[in-house]
């Protein structure tokens, strides 16, 4: 059963907009989450995490913003850079143990 | 140039071989895990161990086994008995587990394929 869900497989942005993921859970004792971005053939990478006692947090052109009560989180990647061009998963912490969810495709297009 | 380094990075066997995924880091972390990705199913937990000598099943351990012998070292074996092997492993580490967000650097991958 999964406990954290991306329901959007992918995403198209155009350079320099706007980029938001979305992420939704179920298990209300998750204390952290976090984002992981991946390349083809290569290990996720940590991008940013927010404490569940925090509703929003932000790490230069990467900002997550955390709704308790709709148990949903969203990332914002704004300028969005081809770079960006990756899986986005988002994951959740419940004490030692990563939930993770099914990860969103994000083009950005020139 | 610490990181995690998984080898094979690509492997074959006929069904019914085991084979064993070498997971090495030289960070130093006390957690080890071991995820599996397969498309549209984000990662699942297999196994993971918080100390040297300990480890514990995740979510789908059936068919898989593991050992800790040493901090650095975590391999995985994918045992005949694994329905569906063929899939994208990921190790990864963790400093504490314990303490604030659980940041997990991942290796690179090996994908198993049975033919």
């Amino acid at each position: 059963d999964q406990q954290v869900k991306q329901n959007s497989p992918s995403l198209s942005v155009q350079e320099g907009r706007i980029s938001i993921l979305n992420c939704d859970y179920t298990n209300s004792m998750f204390d952290y989450f976090l984002w992981y971005k991946k390349y083809p053939a290569e290990g996720p990478t940590f991008l940013i995490s927010i404490s569940s006692i925090k509703d929003k947090n932000e790490d230069g052109r990467f900002t997550v913003f955390l709704n308790k009560s709709a148990k949903h989180l969203s990332l914002h990647i704004v300028p969005s850079q081809p770079g960006d061009s990756a899986v986005y998963f988002c994951a959740a912490s419940d004490d030692y143990k990563l939930s993770f969810g099914a990860g969103t495709t994000v083009t950005v297009r020139a | 140039d610490g990181g995690i380094t998984q080898s094979p990075k690509y492997l074959f066997r006929k069904e019914g071989q085991n084979v064993t995924l070498s997971c090495e880091q030289n960070l130093n972390h006390d957690a080890m895990y071991w995820y599996r990705q397969d498309p549209g199913q984000g990662l699942r937990l297999i196994y993971y161990s918080q100390i040297v000598n300990d480890f514990q099943k995740g979510d789908i351990a059936e068919g898989y086994s593991v050992s800790r012998e040493k901090k650095e070292s975590f391999p995985l074996t994918v045992t005949s008995a694994q329905k569906n092997p063929t899939a994208f492993y990921l190790c990864a580490s963790s400093r504490d587990p314990n303490s604030g967000a659980n940041v997990l650097t991942f290796g690179a991958g090996s994908r198993l394929t049975v033919l």
